[in-house]
């Protein structure tokens, strides 16, 4: 099914360590997001993509790097996690940047101890 | 600062009884506007959206929105509501049509009593 593809599901990770999640979608779409949601936070955004080859930040981007690796791929990563960065991350995607209905993954689940 | 706000964390609807969401928005221009919902571990599915136009919209699920410009909100709305409605309600906006990302409201859980 076309969609937006997450990895992994859950992970558990000890302070300091390193990890990236995936993210891919098949639907040739320009734009790639990706979020964290907390409890009574609703959904942040950490940083964007509006293009192939192009990435900005969002509202909380400190402790993530992102890569566009090609118009499929949008990748984050946690270069040394923290527990504030426990979290569930959903990773979304849009034709066009504005005009935004986005699809979304099923999500990402990060504990950090 | 530019926000989004829903005031309501938390609403309690009786089943077969009717829901107002709202949501509230401080950005200059007209945004465009979403309602998203979320069912516990999923993932967000989109309900409605806005653009322009006709300022009463319908969505799935027989849920609509009313934009009003000049109270700067986008309420959501349902005439009766069932069991499977209870899930987490987001507000969104992409601030300018310029290109810019969905920022989201923080939610209200609705629950649904019988």
């Amino acid at each position: 099914n076309a969609g937006v593809t997450q990895t992994p599901k859950f992970q558990v990770l000890k302070t300091g360590q390193s990890m990236t999640l995936q993210c891919a979608q098949d639907m040739n779409h320009n734009s790639m997001y990706w979020y964290r949601q907390d409890p009574g936070m609703g959904l942040r955004l950490i940083y964007y993509s509006a293009s192939e080859g192009t990435t900005d930040k969002g509202e909380v981007p400190n402790g993530y790097n992102v890569s566009r690796l090609n118009k499929r791929e949008f990748s984050l990563r946690l270069e040394s996690a923290a527990p504030s960065q426990t979290s569930v991350y959903f990773c979304a995607s849009t034709q066009v940047s504005g005009a935004n209905v986005l699809t979304f993954g099923a999500g990402s689940r990060l504990t950090v101890l | 600062a530019q926000s989004v706000t829903q005031p309501d964390i938390h609403i309690t609807v009786s089943e077969g009884a009717s829901l107002e969401l709202r949501c509230n928005y401080s950005y200059g221009a007209t945004p465009y506007l979403f309602w998203y919902v979320q069912s516990p571990g999923q993932g967000l599915q989109l309900l409605l959206k806005y653009f322009s136009g006709d300022t009463l919209v319908q969505g799935i699920k027989g849920f609509e929105a009313e934009f009003k410009r000049s109270q700067s909100s986008f309420n959501l709305r349902k005439p009766s509501v069932h069991w499977s409605d209870a899930a987490e309600y987001f507000c969104a906006v992409v601030p300018t049509r310029a290109g810019t990302a969905l920022i989201f409201g923080k939610g209200t859980t609705l629950s649904v009593s019988s």
